[in-house]
């Protein structure tokens, strides 16, 4: 079941840098999406969302953009700080209060 | 801020043994599920429910497994026989506050380790 893709397991960033996540969906129907944050041994912490009548939405550091046509979102942190390290999932949500799908996750680390 | 708790964090068991995982979802919250996160895998769901009853299913979720909401704050897993495979994180979920976002908050986890 590959109708979430994180293509890029790591990612290395400079404390103050910008940390670009990426994530593509085949099912166009989609149109509820999410960004979760992930420690080791801890539950995934929700991050931010976008509902597909919009194309960004920012919270403080992270902002969300999505392309609709492309089926591709993408999730910037900015800056990036040491506490940022961590896995980020993208997860789209199937229909109203359905079951996630997640994306495989993308390991951040954000060196000083 | 209320969040969802599980219990216990870690539960070792043997293969054939019925285990019991418990979750308090936040409290106004209406939709509850489970997700298993095998090591070096994906986040998986199990099963969503609603109103008391099973809205959703995946396939991994079979006769062996079961989910109950025993008291209006408690919501369980249960694993009938567990099997090796089994040995995985296994996270409880809920969302649905009466608002049109459809964010699920995540206990957690417990840990199961079959032997």
């Amino acid at each position: 079941d590959q109708q979430v893709k994180q293509n890029s397991p790591s990612l290395s960033v400079q404390e103050g840098r910008i940390s670009i996540l990426n994530c593509d969906y085949t099912n166009s129907m989609f149109d509820y999406f999410l960004w979760y944050k992930k420690y080791p041994a801890e539950g995934p912490t929700f991050l931010i969302s976008i509902s597909s009548i919009k194309d960004k939405n920012e919270d403080g550091r992270f902002t969300v953009f999505l392309n609709k046509s492309a089926k591709h979102l993408s999730l910037h942190i900015v800056p990036s700080q040491p506490g940022d390290s961590a896995v980020y999932f993208c997860a789209v949500v199937t229909q109203s209060w359905g079951k996630l799908q997640f994306g495989a996750g993308t390991q951040v680390v954000v060196t000083p | 801020e209320p969040e969802v708790t599980q219990t216990p964090s870690h539960q070792v068991t043997q293969m054939g043994q019925e285990v019991i995982l418990r979750c308090v979802p936040i409290s106004n919250h209406l939709y509850f599920y489970w997700y298993r996160q095998i090591l070096g895998q994906k986040v998986e769901f199990l099963v969503s429910f609603y109103n008391n009853e099973i809205s959703e299913k995946s396939e991994i979720f079979d006769d062996q497994f079961s989910v109950e909401r025993p008291d209006g704050s408690n919501f369980t897993l249960k694993i009938r026989s567990t099997k090796l495979e089994d040995s995985a994180m296994y996270f409880c979920a809920s969302g649905g506050s009466g608002t049109d976002s459809y964010e699920q908050y995540f206990g957690p986890g417990t840990r199961l380790t079959v032997t």
